[in-house]
């Protein structure tokens, strides 16, 4: 069975700065790994996901993830956050070959002016 | 397209009340999934469907929930009776298996808010 960590639960950062939103995943096969974006009051839509390939994941919003065997990470990054960022972030891994993904716990992106 | 459809999007009701919370996939989608998310467990799966046809209802809590897809339009999530830990927003997903592929996007609809008092 796979597992997903997301290390932070709230993100703080002022508007314009960068930002990392770490995940790490533990899986005995090898994974698809995706980042999943909430905004308030809204369902879940993919931001970016790693199936295979180039291990720098480029997504939505300017947002781009890095996939790192070694270390099981899939950290989310963004060199300069707007207000409208503002939201839940979600990590997910599932086995490759599955397309039932087991999620993180969320971390709270919050940008402040 | 207009996307996962779910309604209602927010229900109160009172403990032992039945509720059925419901679903419209995205049209040609032929998997279907039941999502809770609350603070204490996160996002979980509860059950899923191909085809119309239930495939692991494994994160189905207990016997009061049940989930239902008559065809491939619309779904049923109902819970009887209802308990106050059943409070949560529920999803519904949508996603397209394509012969041969391993991998399919699931769209998520906008969730149903429930509160059991």
């Amino acid at each position: 069975a796979q597992s997903v960590t997301q290390l932070d639960s709230q993100v703080p950062v002022f508007e314009e700065a960068p930002v990392e939103l770490r995940c790490n995943y533990s899986s005995s096969v090898s994974v698809y790994l995706f980042w999943y974006v909430q905004y308030p009051n809204q369902g879940l839509q993919l931001l970016l996901k790693y199936l295979s390939g180039s291990t720098l994941v480029k997504g939505i919003n300017g947002f781009e993830a890095e996939f790192n065997k070694s270390q099981t990470s899939f950290h989310l990054r963004k060199p300069s956050v707007h207000i409208s960022d503002t939201a839940e972030y979600f990590c997910a891994v599932s086995p490759g070959g599955s397309y039932i993904p087991t999620f993180g716990r969320g971390t709270s992106l919050i940008v402040h002016p | 397209d207009a996307g996962v459809i779910q309604s209602p999007r927010h229900e109160v009701t009172e403990m032992g009340q039945e509720v059925t919370l419901r679903c419209k996939p995205i049209s040609g989608h032929n998997s279907l999934f039941w999502y809770r998310q609350t603070m204490m467990r996160g996002l979980e799966l509860l059950i899923y469907f191909n085809n119309n046809v239930p495939i692991d209802d494994s994160g189905m809590p207990e016997d009061r929930f049940s989930a239902k897809m008559p065809n491939a339009s619309f779904s049923t999530l109902k819970i009887q009776p209802s308990e106050p830990r059943d409070s949560a927003v529920y999803f519904c997903a949508s996603s397209s298996l394509a012969m041969g592929s391993s991998y399919n996007e699931q769209f998520f609809g906008p969730g149903t808010r429930l509160t059991v008092l």
